[in-house]
């Protein structure tokens, strides 16, 4: 069982460099999220798609852009990246929008920004 | 916006004991959902046990339970007969209603001692 599948696990940029993060989930989940964590500040949502074709901000969508492919794939993008962008960044889909679903997690992807 | 505050950075059991990690949010809204995530040094989020804030009864899964103090706007997360493999970092996180944002706290890292 793939679930939430999230590339690359590791990477590292230089400031200015552009990357886009790859997510899919073979669960025909509706939702798909981005969050990242930092270290003392528990997991932030950036952005997220209730459905194919709809996208919306989150909590701390500046500098990053978000593309729902189709119903299984949902990229984060970084334009010009920086370093407080250093972060590890995951991946997440539900069946629905709303209420207690519960969310399945990508093994996240770890960022440094130079 | 609605925060959670986990004021425990670090808890630390005795392996078969009981621990009880603390959370705390703040909200004006009556609909809501509270949940707990474990993340292991693997990174992979988990998601432990969920609450839905209309339901009185306190959840359980197993050895996990949680105490429920509406009023108190409080959300504890009680192991029982800990294990070696619940140690991990945990996050307490708020969803309204209607809303995709889920609110993590900052987290606690449980270390279980053999």
């Amino acid at each position: 069982n793939a679930g939430v599948t999230q590339t690359p696990k590791f990477q590292v940029l230089k400031t200015g460099q552009s990357m886009t993060l790859q997510c899919a989930q073979d669960m025909n989940h509706n939702s798909m999220y981005w969050y990242r964590q930092d270290p003392g500040m528990g997991l932030r949502l950036i952005y997220y798609s209730a459905s194919e074709g709809t996208t919306d901000k989150g909590e701390v969508p500046n500098g990053y852009n978000v593309s729902r492919l189709n119903k299984r794939e949902f990229s984060l993008r970084l334009e010009s990246a920086a370093p407080s962008q250093t972060s590890v960044y995951f991946c997440a889909s539900s069946l629905d929008r709303i209420g207690n679903e519960k969310l399945f997690f990508g093994s996240g992807t770890q960022l440094s920004v130079l | 916006a609605q925060t959670v505050t986990q004021s425990q950075p670090e808890m630390s059991v005795q392996e078969a004991e009981t621990v009880t990690l603390s959370c705390t949010y703040d909200t004006s809204e009556s609909d809501y959902y509270l949940f707990w995530y474990k993340q292991p040094p693997s990174r992979q989020m988990i998601l432990v046990i969920r609450q839905e804030a209309y339901k009185q009864q306190n959840a359980t899964e197993n050895r996990f339970s949680v105490n429920f103090q509406k009023a108190a706007k409080s959300f504890s997360l009680k192991i029982s007969d800990s294990q070696l493999g619940d140690a991990a970092m945990y996050f307490c996180a708020y969803r309204s209603y209607n809303n995709n944002d889920m609110r993590f706290g900052a987290g606690t890292r449980l270390t279980v001692k053999p």
